[in-house]
Protein backbone atom coordinates (compact mmCIF):
# COMPACT_ATOMS: atom_id res chain seq x y z
CA UNK A 1 0.00 0.00 0.00
CA UNK A 2 1.37 3.59 -0.74
CA UNK A 3 2.39 5.87 2.20
CA UNK A 4 2.94 9.66 2.24
CA UNK A 5 5.48 11.17 5.13
CA UNK A 6 5.99 14.25 5.86
CA UNK A 7 9.00 15.72 8.64
CA UNK A 8 8.85 17.46 10.71
CA UNK A 9 5.63 17.48 12.29
CA UNK A 10 6.07 21.00 13.36
CA UNK A 11 8.88 23.52 13.03
CA UNK A 12 9.79 26.85 15.11
CA UNK A 13 11.86 29.00 13.06
CA UNK A 14 12.98 32.81 13.30
CA UNK A 15 12.54 35.27 10.52
CA UNK A 16 15.26 35.00 7.84
CA UNK A 17 16.33 31.42 8.59
CA UNK A 18 16.75 29.02 5.90
CA UNK A 19 13.40 26.27 5.65
CA UNK A 20 13.41 22.53 4.14
CA UNK A 21 10.61 20.66 4.80
CA UNK A 22 10.64 17.11 3.50
CA UNK A 23 7.67 14.93 2.02
CA UNK A 24 8.43 11.22 0.74
CA UNK A 25 5.81 8.62 -0.97
CA UNK A 26 5.97 4.73 -0.70
CA UNK A 27 4.74 2.32 -2.42
CA UNK A 28 4.12 4.00 -6.25
CA UNK A 29 6.09 5.49 -8.77
CA UNK A 30 6.28 8.14 -10.82
CA UNK A 31 3.43 9.93 -8.96
CA UNK A 32 2.31 13.74 -9.14
CA UNK A 33 3.47 15.79 -5.96
CA UNK A 34 1.58 18.58 -4.06
CA UNK A 35 2.59 21.18 -1.57
CA UNK A 36 -0.28 23.32 -0.36
CA UNK A 37 -0.12 25.81 2.32
CA UNK A 38 -3.10 26.42 4.78
CA UNK A 39 -3.72 29.41 7.13
CA UNK A 40 -5.29 28.82 10.48
CA UNK A 41 -8.92 28.23 9.75
CA UNK A 42 -8.69 28.65 5.84
CA UNK A 43 -8.29 26.74 2.70
CA UNK A 44 -5.72 25.03 0.87
CA UNK A 45 -3.71 27.25 -1.56
CA UNK A 46 -1.44 25.36 -3.91
CA UNK A 47 1.90 25.98 -3.70
CA UNK A 48 3.84 24.15 -6.29
CA UNK A 49 3.30 20.77 -8.17
CA UNK A 50 5.58 18.30 -9.93
CA UNK A 51 4.65 15.62 -12.57
CA UNK A 52 8.27 14.35 -12.78
CA UNK A 53 11.42 14.28 -11.64
CA UNK A 54 12.76 17.72 -12.19
CA UNK A 55 9.33 19.37 -13.13
CA UNK A 56 8.51 22.27 -10.70
CA UNK A 57 5.19 24.48 -11.60
CA UNK A 58 4.96 27.18 -9.65
CA UNK A 59 1.42 28.36 -8.50
CA UNK A 60 2.27 31.53 -6.58
CA UNK A 61 5.05 34.14 -6.69
CA UNK A 62 7.07 34.01 -3.65
CA UNK A 63 9.94 33.30 -1.80
CA UNK A 64 9.25 29.54 -1.50
CA UNK A 65 11.44 27.67 -3.94
CA UNK A 66 10.51 23.23 -4.21
CA UNK A 67 12.61 21.00 -6.09
CA UNK A 68 11.99 17.19 -6.69
CA UNK A 69 15.75 15.47 -6.62
CA UNK A 70 14.13 11.68 -7.15
CA UNK A 71 10.90 10.10 -8.02
CA UNK A 72 9.12 9.96 -5.10
CA UNK A 73 10.99 13.36 -2.84
CA UNK A 74 9.19 16.50 -2.83
CA UNK A 75 11.18 19.16 -1.08
CA UNK A 76 9.77 22.36 0.03
CA UNK A 77 12.56 25.43 0.76
CA UNK A 78 13.20 28.90 1.47
CA UNK A 79 16.36 30.60 1.69
CA UNK A 80 15.17 33.14 3.88
CA UNK A 81 11.68 32.77 6.22
CA UNK A 82 9.45 35.56 6.34
CA UNK A 83 6.66 35.80 9.30
CA UNK A 84 3.75 35.55 6.66
CA UNK A 85 5.42 31.60 5.50
CA UNK A 86 3.74 30.91 8.75
CA UNK A 87 0.87 28.31 8.40
CA UNK A 88 0.37 24.52 7.67
CA UNK A 89 2.05 22.40 4.80
CA UNK A 90 0.42 19.85 3.36
CA UNK A 91 1.52 17.29 0.67
CA UNK A 92 0.14 15.56 -1.09
CA UNK A 93 0.54 12.99 -4.20
CA UNK A 94 -2.19 11.44 -6.77
CA UNK A 95 -1.84 9.15 -9.62
CA UNK A 96 -3.55 10.32 -12.59
CA UNK A 97 -3.50 14.04 -12.82
CA UNK A 98 -6.94 15.53 -11.71
CA UNK A 99 -7.49 11.92 -9.66
CA UNK A 100 -7.89 11.50 -6.26
CA UNK A 101 -5.00 13.04 -4.00
CA UNK A 102 -3.54 11.55 -0.86
CA UNK A 103 -2.10 13.73 1.89
CA UNK A 104 0.35 13.92 4.37
CA UNK A 105 0.29 14.83 8.23
CA UNK A 106 1.18 17.93 7.17
CA UNK A 107 3.85 20.62 9.19
CA UNK A 108 3.07 23.51 11.19
CA UNK A 109 5.66 26.29 10.57
CA UNK A 110 5.73 28.80 12.68
CA UNK A 111 8.04 31.64 12.00
CA UNK A 112 8.67 34.35 15.09
CA UNK B 1 -7.82 31.69 -8.17
CA UNK B 2 -10.75 29.73 -6.01
CA UNK B 3 -12.34 27.30 -8.05
CA UNK B 4 -14.77 26.27 -5.36
CA UNK B 5 -16.46 27.70 -2.68
CA UNK B 6 -18.31 26.02 0.32
CA UNK B 7 -21.58 27.06 1.68
CA UNK B 8 -22.00 27.84 4.74
CA UNK B 9 -18.85 28.45 5.69
CA UNK B 10 -19.81 27.06 8.95
CA UNK B 11 -22.78 24.70 10.08
CA UNK B 12 -23.53 23.33 14.01
CA UNK B 13 -26.31 20.49 14.10
CA UNK B 14 -27.07 17.56 17.12
CA UNK B 15 -25.72 13.88 16.49
CA UNK B 16 -28.65 12.41 14.39
CA UNK B 17 -29.43 15.21 12.15
CA UNK B 18 -28.39 15.70 8.52
CA UNK B 19 -25.78 17.55 7.50
CA UNK B 20 -25.94 19.53 4.01
CA UNK B 21 -22.84 21.73 2.29
CA UNK B 22 -22.66 23.08 -1.18
CA UNK B 23 -20.17 23.48 -3.12
CA UNK B 24 -20.14 26.20 -6.09
CA UNK B 25 -17.44 26.38 -8.88
CA UNK B 26 -16.71 28.45 -11.92
CA UNK B 27 -15.47 26.13 -14.70
CA UNK B 28 -15.70 23.34 -16.57
CA UNK B 29 -14.32 19.80 -14.82
CA UNK B 30 -13.93 16.19 -15.66
CA UNK B 31 -14.53 15.31 -11.92
CA UNK B 32 -15.42 16.53 -8.23
CA UNK B 33 -14.46 15.55 -5.17
CA UNK B 34 -14.90 15.94 -1.70
CA UNK B 35 -12.38 15.90 1.09
CA UNK B 36 -12.71 15.71 4.89
CA UNK B 37 -9.72 17.81 7.43
CA UNK B 38 -10.31 16.74 11.49
CA UNK B 39 -8.71 19.68 13.42
CA UNK B 40 -4.40 19.56 12.73
CA UNK B 41 -4.51 17.05 10.53
CA UNK B 42 -4.07 16.03 6.67
CA UNK B 43 -7.21 16.10 4.47
CA UNK B 44 -8.60 13.03 3.60
CA UNK B 45 -10.22 12.07 0.52
CA UNK B 46 -14.18 10.88 0.76
CA UNK B 47 -15.64 10.79 -2.78
CA UNK B 48 -15.22 11.33 -6.23
CA UNK B 49 -18.06 12.20 -8.43
CA UNK B 50 -17.31 12.92 -12.57
CA UNK B 51 -18.91 15.02 -14.90
CA UNK B 52 -21.30 12.46 -16.57
CA UNK B 53 -22.39 11.01 -12.46
CA UNK B 54 -25.55 13.31 -10.97
CA UNK B 55 -25.29 11.71 -7.91
CA UNK B 56 -23.14 8.90 -5.89
CA UNK B 57 -23.25 7.83 -2.52
CA UNK B 58 -20.81 6.16 -0.24
CA UNK B 59 -21.99 4.99 3.50
CA UNK B 60 -23.95 7.83 4.90
CA UNK B 61 -22.71 10.32 2.83
CA UNK B 62 -24.15 11.45 -0.73
CA UNK B 63 -22.87 13.91 -3.20
CA UNK B 64 -24.77 15.44 -6.03
CA UNK B 65 -23.71 17.22 -9.25
CA UNK B 66 -25.18 19.42 -11.12
CA UNK B 67 -23.28 20.63 -14.09
CA UNK B 68 -26.00 23.34 -15.20
CA UNK B 69 -25.09 24.67 -12.52
CA UNK B 70 -22.14 24.45 -11.81
CA UNK B 71 -22.16 23.11 -8.22
CA UNK B 72 -22.30 19.74 -6.24
CA UNK B 73 -23.99 19.05 -2.55
CA UNK B 74 -22.25 17.10 -0.03
CA UNK B 75 -25.22 14.93 2.74
CA UNK B 76 -24.25 13.65 5.71
CA UNK B 77 -27.50 11.67 7.26
CA UNK B 78 -27.37 10.20 10.62
CA UNK B 79 -25.05 12.72 11.98
CA UNK B 80 -22.15 11.69 14.78
CA UNK B 81 -19.94 13.34 16.77
CA UNK B 82 -16.98 11.86 14.80
CA UNK B 83 -18.22 13.82 12.02
CA UNK B 84 -16.91 17.51 13.18
CA UNK B 85 -14.12 18.18 10.88
CA UNK B 86 -13.77 21.01 8.01
CA UNK B 87 -14.92 19.45 4.67
CA UNK B 88 -13.69 20.80 1.62
CA UNK B 89 -14.51 20.45 -2.30
CA UNK B 90 -11.81 20.14 -4.86
CA UNK B 91 -12.41 20.59 -8.41
CA UNK B 92 -10.23 19.64 -11.43
CA UNK B 93 -10.13 21.85 -15.01
CA UNK B 94 -11.04 20.60 -17.93
CA UNK B 95 -7.97 22.63 -19.59
CA UNK B 96 -5.16 21.57 -16.61
CA UNK B 97 -6.01 18.33 -14.66
CA UNK B 98 -2.47 18.47 -13.47
CA UNK B 99 -4.13 20.00 -10.45
CA UNK B 100 -7.37 20.13 -8.32
CA UNK B 101 -8.94 23.14 -6.41
CA UNK B 102 -10.01 23.49 -3.34
CA UNK B 103 -12.74 25.14 -2.17
CA UNK B 104 -12.74 27.55 0.91
CA UNK B 105 -14.34 24.61 3.80
CA UNK B 106 -17.59 24.16 5.47
CA UNK B 107 -16.70 23.60 9.42
CA UNK B 108 -19.25 21.37 10.52
CA UNK B 109 -19.76 21.27 14.39
CA UNK B 110 -21.68 17.93 15.17
CA UNK B 111 -22.99 18.57 19.14
CA UNK B 112 -23.50 15.08 21.21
Amino acid sequence: SQTIHQWPATLVQPVGSPLSLECTVEGTSNPNLYWYRQAAGRGLQLLFYSVGIGQISSEVPQNLSASRPQDRQFILSSKKLLLSDSGFYLCAWSGPPGDTQYFGPGTRLTVL
Amino acid sequence: SQQGEEDPQALSIQEGENATMNCSYKTSINNLQWYRQNSGRGLVHLILIRSNEREKHSGRLRVTLDTSKKSSSLLITASRAADTASYFCATDGSYNTDKLIFGTGTRLQVFP
